[in-house]
């Protein structure tokens, strides 16, 4: 079956420019999540979707990172104005439900760079 | 969710025993312990999970302390292939709940 996928796999672009990454989960997983990873960096957490649930958005650094999930499904993280610091890979994770015993499943993510 | 502290980086020689220790000493009674390991350039990988009892699985045995504030994850032959960061987390059982990550153990096997 597909794993999480994750669009562009590479993505450059130019400091002020706005970017769009795409994320498809696994079907029927209910969570999403989004992480970036700057180079030889842990993973940060940015935000968290689970099913019709209000998104806990506490890891989104400035307002010019937004993220929706439409349908429950497919999840579009956008940065506006991008800046070089915002360069990093960008790393999407679904998990079937919430709860003890569920996995976390991440895609091969978005490397972004900002010139 | 709950801290955990992991050494910043560990050895092995290649096909023995690697021996990964995580500390969670605040863990409460329904969080589980989940470890996940990440390869260099590809996204993290699921190993293993636990709450109270020792586990195994075709990739590595978790055994958690009878107090739970401590595990270690086992690799019982490293391979080459090992040589990745590893990452140990906690979280609770139930409700709506992010998921962070530390900044785990760089695990090197040696040849």
């Amino acid at each position: 079956g597909a794993g999480v996928s994750q669009s562009p796999s590479n993505k450059v672009t130019e400091k002020g420019k706005d970017v769009e990454l795409r994320c498809d989960p696994i079907s029927g997983h209910t969570a999403l999540y989004w992480y970036r990873q700057s180079l030889g960096q842990g993973l940060e957490f940015l935000i968290y979707f689970q099913g019709n649930s209000a998104p806990d958005k506490s890891g989104l650094p400035s307002d010019r990172f937004s993220a929706e999930r439409t349908g429950g499904s497919v999840s579009t993280l956008t940065i506006q104005r991008t800046q070089q610091e915002d360069s990093a890979v960008y790393l999407c994770a679904s998990s079937p439900r919430t709860g003890g015993g569920e996995k976390l499943f991440f895609g091969s993510g978005t490397q972004l760079s900002v010139l | 969710d709950a801290k955990t502290t992991q050494p910043t980086s560990m050895d092995c020689a290649e096909g023995r025993a690697a021996n990964l220790p995580c500390n969670h000493s605040t863990i409460s009674g329904n969080e589980y312990v989940y470890w996940y390991r990440q390869i260099h350039s590809q996204g993290p990988q699921y190993i293993i999970h636990g709450l109270k009892n020792n586990e195994t699985n075709e990739m590595a045995s978790l055994i958690i302390t009878e107090d739970r504030k401590s595990s270690t994850l086992i690799l019982p032959h490293a391979t080459l292939r090992d040589t990745a960061v590893y990452y140990c987390i906690v979280r609770y059982s139930g409700g709506y709940q992010k998921v962070t990550f530390g900044t785990g153990t760089k695990l090197q096997v040696i040849p």
